[in-house]
């Protein structure tokens, strides 16, 4: 399996601009998260989707923030406008719930957000 | 889910054992303590779980004390390789996918 999939690996984009990340969770994963990654904040989550229906986004920063899983293979989480702020490492994870038992996250490779 | 204490940062000898410490005085019943490690530029790797019985796999040993108010990370024989900051978390199984809260950490510097 090729893991979860991201792109793009890097953004560089200015102020006020729309800024598109995506996840493409382990194939048969049925729960799919957000984190974000900051030296100030840390590894903190912003969303999480279970059977592609969201579940808990009190993480979720403002409203310039969305995310979408249209189906089981794909996730976007949206920024507009973008801030400097918002520079940060985005990780997409996903797992396979069943249940009462254990479940492993699977973390993708990141997507390294600059906004200027 | 409950609060987790760990060290900023620990140093080990390459080929020596990595014992890494965590505790959760609060941990409740129903809750498993996770370990996660995150490699430089990467993202966080699963490495092994337990409720209340030490654990052991291919990459580490789990040893949680009789209380379960704190655990200890062994890797056997910790190598370059394993340089990265060391997450203990402790969640309990809901039924449901539910999120991981990440502390601040251990950073372990292997060294040669």
């Amino acid at each position: 399996d090729a893991g979860v999939i991201q792109s793009p690996r890097h953004e560089v984009t200015e102020m006020g601009q729309e800024v598109t990340l995506r996840c493409k969770p382990i194939s048969g994963h049925n729960s799919l998260f957000w984190y974000r990654q900051t030296m100030m904040r840390g590894l903190e989550l912003l969303i999480y989707f279970n059977n592609n229906v969201p579940i808990d986004d009190s993480g979720m920063p403002e409203d310039r923030f969305s995310a979408k899983m249209p189906n089981a293979s794909f996730s976007t989480l949206k920024i507009q406008p973008s801030e400097p702020r918002d520079s940060a490492v985005y990780f997409c994870a996903s797992t396979l719930s069943q249940g009462l038992a254990m479940e492993t996250q699977y973390f993708g490779p990141g997507t390294r957000l600059l906004v200027l | 889910d409950a609060k987790t204490t760990q060290p900023p940062s620990m140093d080990c000898a390459e080929g020596r054992a990595a014992n890494l410490p965590c505790n959760h005085s609060t941990i409740s019943g129903n809750e498993y303590v996770y370990w996660y490690r995150q490699i430089h530029s990467q993202g966080p790797q699963y490495i092994i779980h337990g409720l209340k019985n030490n654990e052991t796999n291919e990459m580490a040993s789990l040893i949680i004390t009789e209380d379960r108010k704190s655990s200890t990370l062994i890797l056997p024989h910790a190598t370059l390789r394993d340089t990265a900051v060391y997450y203990c978390i402790v969640r309990a199984h809901t039924g449901t996918a539910s999120k991981l809260t990440f502390g601040t950490g251990t950073r372990l510097q292997v060294t040669l």
